[in-house]
């Protein structure tokens, strides 16, 4: 399997553009999650999906982000319109379950530059 | 709230030194403890994990236990190498009200000088 596979791997715009990230899970994984890694929050999780359904939003930042999975193999991350602060990596990972023990395979990460 | 502290990187060893990265954290319920590491320009990938109390975790020369009584999960290695140099976080997961509660350190850089 290739792993999990994030497109584009760099992307810069400049603000107030829209930006769509893009996830495609390790096949049979029923469980996607999106990070986003800054040097000064770390890693925060945005959301996560069970069986292509949202779980947990809570930690998407405001309205001008939104995520969607509308099948096994694929999910979108967008954020509508861009600002600086939104700059980071932003990564996807997945999983075959929810369990507790279950491990994380993490995609390479879109790094975003928003201008 | 779930919560995991690490301690502040970088750490800068030279190589065949020895390695401790600390780790301490805060949960409700019995929590499993996972290191992941992540390096250079790649994202981040499960070193190893421990599923309950006194459980020893293990891969590629390191090792963490999982120590109920002081909370903590320390990362060791004998013997680094440049190879290692990397970004590592400790996390833990939960599972609350039925929803899977992933929660990641800051991280801690560690840079192997040759």
């Amino acid at each position: 399997d290739a792993g999990v596979i994030q497109s584009p791997r760099h992307e810069v715009t400049e603000m107030g553009q829209e930006v769509t990230l893009r996830c495609k899970p390790i096949s049979g994984h029923n469980s996607l999650f999106w990070y986003r890694q800054t040097m000064m929050r770390g890693l925060e999780l945005l959301i996560y999906f069970n069986n292509n359904v949202p779980i947990d939003d809570s930690g998407m930042p405001e309205d001008r982000f939104s995520a969607k999975m509308p099948n096994a193999s694929f999910s979108t991350l967008k954020i509508q319109p861009s600002e600086p602060r939104d700059s980071a990596v932003y990564f996807c990972a997945s999983s075959l379950g929810l369990g507790t023990n279950e491990k994380l395979f993490f995609g390479s990460g879109t790094q975003l530059s928003v201008l | 709230g779930n919560s995991v502290t690490q301690m502040e990187g970088p750490v800068t060893l030279s190589e065949e030194a020895f390695l401790t990265i600390n780790c301490t954290y805060t949960a409700t319920g019995y929590p499993s403890l996972f290191w992941y590491v992540q390096y250079p320009g790649e994202g981040l990938q499960l070193l190893l994990k421990a599923t309950k109390a006194d459980d020893k975790g293990s891969n590629k020369g390191f090792e963490a236990t999982y120590r109920k009584e002081t909370t903590s999960f320390h990362l060791e290695k004998g013997s680094v190498q440049v190879s290692d140099s990397a970004v590592y976080f400790c996390a833990l997961s939960t599972v609350d009200t039925g929803r899977r509660a992933l929660t990641f350190g800051s991280g801690t850089r560690l840079q192997v000088q040759p």
